[in-house]
């Protein structure tokens, strides 16, 4: 069975600061990542998709990498700013599917103003 | 309306209840999920359908019944819960079930049980 770690479980940081968040996972034969925000109280809203062919992704401040030989994402939030302040989830498919996924736990962030 | 949308948002229910949640997408999209999100937890899988049909069900007990009457409602029928069962459901849809394209979550309904 997949496992899906994501270390720190909270970070606060001081407006303006750059980033990086770390995912890691046990099962190196993933088909895509992806990278999803959730807000308190709120649903899921997927940030980036990384597909396995592909090393990183980019979406404005955010940059994820993928490396999957040593079961490792990286997701990279350039100056940050107190609208970025969510919990980020990391989430792999299961082994020979699509679109079932195993989530971590996720980090929850804070960015100070 | 555009996206995943889930009712009621909130519901808070004795053990001896029966009640639904439910789950519409408008996006075209052929594979829908169920997942369940309690505190501290990573999100569980429950319930996989894919062009209506269940296609992955994971250990989840039988006092959730899933339905999907056509590729764009997605229900989760309760009944005799327990209170270990109170967290937030989430609802997802995505293209087809073996794209690797983006999953899309409704904003959950968050379940009480008493």
């Amino acid at each position: 069975k997949q496992e899906v770690t994501q270390i720190p479980a909270a970070l606060s940081v001081p407006e303006g600061e750059n980033l990086v968040l770390n995912c890691s996972f046990t099962d190196s034969a993933i088909y895509n990542l992806q990278w999803f925000r959730q807000d308190p109280g709120k649903g899921l809203t997927s940030l980036l998709l990384i597909q396995s062919s592909q090393r990183e992704q980019t979406s404005g401040r955010l940059n994820a990498s993928l490396d999957k030989s040593s079961g490792r994402s990286t997701l990279y939030i350039a100056a940050s700013q107190p609208g970025d302040s969510a919990t980020y989830l990391c989430a792999v498919p299961y082994s020979n599917t699509g679109n079932q996924f195993y989530f971590g736990t996720g980090t929850s962030l804070t960015v100070i103003p | 309306e555009t996206g995943v949308t889930q009712t009621p948002r909130h519901l808070v229910m004795g053990m001896t209840n029966k009640k639904s949640l439910k789950c519409e997408q408008h996006l075209g999209h052929n594979a829908m999920y169920w997942y369940k999100q309690s505190a501290k937890k990573p999100l569980e899988l429950m319930f996989v359908y894919s062009l209506e049909e269940r296609v992955e069900n994971n250990s989840v007990p039988s006092r959730f019944s899933p339905e999907c009457p056509n590729s764009s409602h997605l229900f989760l029928h309760l009944h005799t819960l327990q209170p270990e069962d109170s967290a937030l459901y989430l609802c997802a849809s995505s293209q087809d079930l073996w794209s690797t394209g983006e999953l899309f979550f409704g904003e959950g309904s968050r379940l009480t049980v008493l």
